[in-house]
């Protein structure tokens, strides 16, 4: 079956970045777009930008330009989604999920919490 | 940029009822519209696609319709498990776009 594993939580202080990790399983890694959510408590769903595990193209939401960074290790079927120059508003729970198509997003991870607090 | 907005934002309902949650896209996105339910502490999952087509494993209760820029969610007969968030979202083009969200909660 189909999963998307993320790495633990993390607490990180303004100015910092963090990397957040997502395996996935139960498909051909390759062959589908993995995208990028975050969730601020008790806020909607925030899309961040997309990358192509086959050619690691990648397409950045506005918002993020010049702080994000998508990554991928397609040897080990794992995207990664850095973010820098951390603030207080960036705490929030980021989520990885896998597209079918556009951008219909069919499986998530069960997300990370990131906290940045000094 | 494709803005998403739904109506209501928050609804109280009791068991049996018929729900329905509007959708409306600031300009056209064909059926690229999807909805996905969120539980408090879980990450969203997926209802509908292409607008009106039910994901696999998702009860029949559950159905959506709509194209353009007006769309709907509706659940036939409301049942406990039923009591959640609901997230309209284009995929028309990029940036993708959630609208922020209806809450169900129980009457």
């Amino acid at each position: 079956q189909v999963q998307m594993m993320q790495s633990g939580a993390e607490v990180q202080k303004p100015g910092a970045s963090v990397k957040v990790s997502c395996k996935a399983s139960g498909y051909r890694f390759i062959s589908y777009y993995v995208h990028w959510v975050r969730q601020a408590p008790g806020q909607g769903l925030e899309w961040m930008g997309w990358i192509n595990p086959n050619t690691g193209d990648i397409n950045y939401g506005q918002k993020f330009q010049g702080r994000v960074t998508m990554t991928r290790a397609t040897s080990i079927s794992t995207a990664y989604m850095e973010l820098s120059s951390l603030i207080s508003t960036d705490t929030a729970v980021y989520y990885c999920a896998r597209s079918r198509g556009l951008g219909f997003l069919d499986f998530w991870g069960q997300g990370t919490l990131v906290i940045v607090s000094s | 940029d494709i803005q998403m907005t739904q109506s209501p934002s928050s609804l109280s309902a009791s068991i049996g009822d018929r729900v329905t949650i509007t959708c409306r896209a600031s300009q056209g996105v064909g059926h690229y519209l999807a909805w996905y339910q969120q539980k408090p502490g879980k990450a969203p999952e997926p209802l509908i696609y292409a607008a009106s087509s039910l994901e696999s494993g998702v009860p029949s209760r559950f159905s959506g319709s709509g194209s353009g820029t007006d769309f709907t969610l509706t659940i036939s007969s409301l049942q406990p498990e039923d009591f959640a968030t609901y997230y309209c979202q284009h995929y028309d083009t990029y940036p993708l776009n959630f609208g922020p969200g209806t809450k169900v909660d129980i009457k």
